[in-house]
């Protein structure tokens, strides 16, 4: 129980090109999900968090325009990267929660390989 | 506010030794405490957690211990395999269901054989 799939698992674009990535709680209804952003060999930096029906809220320093983030069920979030360029190519993982299951852990996404080319 | 320290890597250990990864916490309030395992080119994958004070997470012959008298979640194994190489996450969360997980940097661990 408790699987997150995230789709694709890798993209390549060419720059200046929207992408966009879906995160899905496949067994478990997700109040709130998470979106995180990886650099090599770094750990996990929280761009945003969203709950369904409303707005995400961001974090410090991550552009809202340039990230959106969609929540519009209570099984899948989205995560469109807009006008993508090189420095945006990273490892994006997505959590999901819910309250009711497990009260502190968010389950997470096996992450989507984003190159910009 | 919020924040772990884990010990940086490298760790480099040979097949069956013992293992010890350093985590130590700061929270307003009182923490959850998880151990994150993430192998090359995948997502995260929970290791065990812990809830409160004194409670000892364990799983696939890893285990750590919740100490609240010295804000430590320290991470064992007994007998370390090639297999278990891998980047390992200490991270923590508040209660409340919109509280977000803080993460350590992450530690690396090879394993030869």
């Amino acid at each position: 129980g408790a699987v997150v799939s995230q789709h694709p698992s890798r993209v390549i674009c060419k720059s200046g090109t929207s992408v966009k990535i879906e995160c899905r709680s496949l067994d478990f209804q997700a109040t709130t999900m998470f979106w995180y952003r990886q650099f090599p060999k770094q750990s996990l930096m929280l761009m945003a968090t969203s709950n369904e029906g409303s707005k995400a809220t961001y974090e410090q320093g991550v552009e809202k325009d340039k990230f959106l983030i969609n929540h519009a069920s209570l099984t899948l979030s989205t995560l469109t990267v807009t006008s993508a360029h090189p420095e945006d190519s990273s490892f994006y993982i997505c959590s999901a929660k819910n309250a009711y299951i497990s009260y502190n852990e968010q389950f997470f996404g096996p992450g989507t390989r984003l190159t910009v080319l | 506010g919020n924040s772990v320290t884990q010990m940086e890597g490298p760790v480099t250990l040979s097949e069956e030794a013992f293992l010890t990864i350093n985590c130590t916490y700061t929270a307003t309030g009182y923490p959850s405490l998880f151990w994150y395992v993430q192998y090359p080119g995948e997502g995260l994958q929970l290791l065990l957690k812990a809830t409160k004070a004194d409670d000892k997470g364990s799983n696939k012959g890893f285990e750590a211990t919740y100490r609240k008298e010295t804000t430590s979640f320290h991470l064992e194994k007994g007998s370390v395999q090639v297999s278990d190489s891998a980047v390992y996450f200490c991270a923590l969360t508040l209660s409340g269901g919109y509280q977000k997980v803080t993460f350590g940097t992450g530690t690396k661990l090879q394993v030869i054989p």
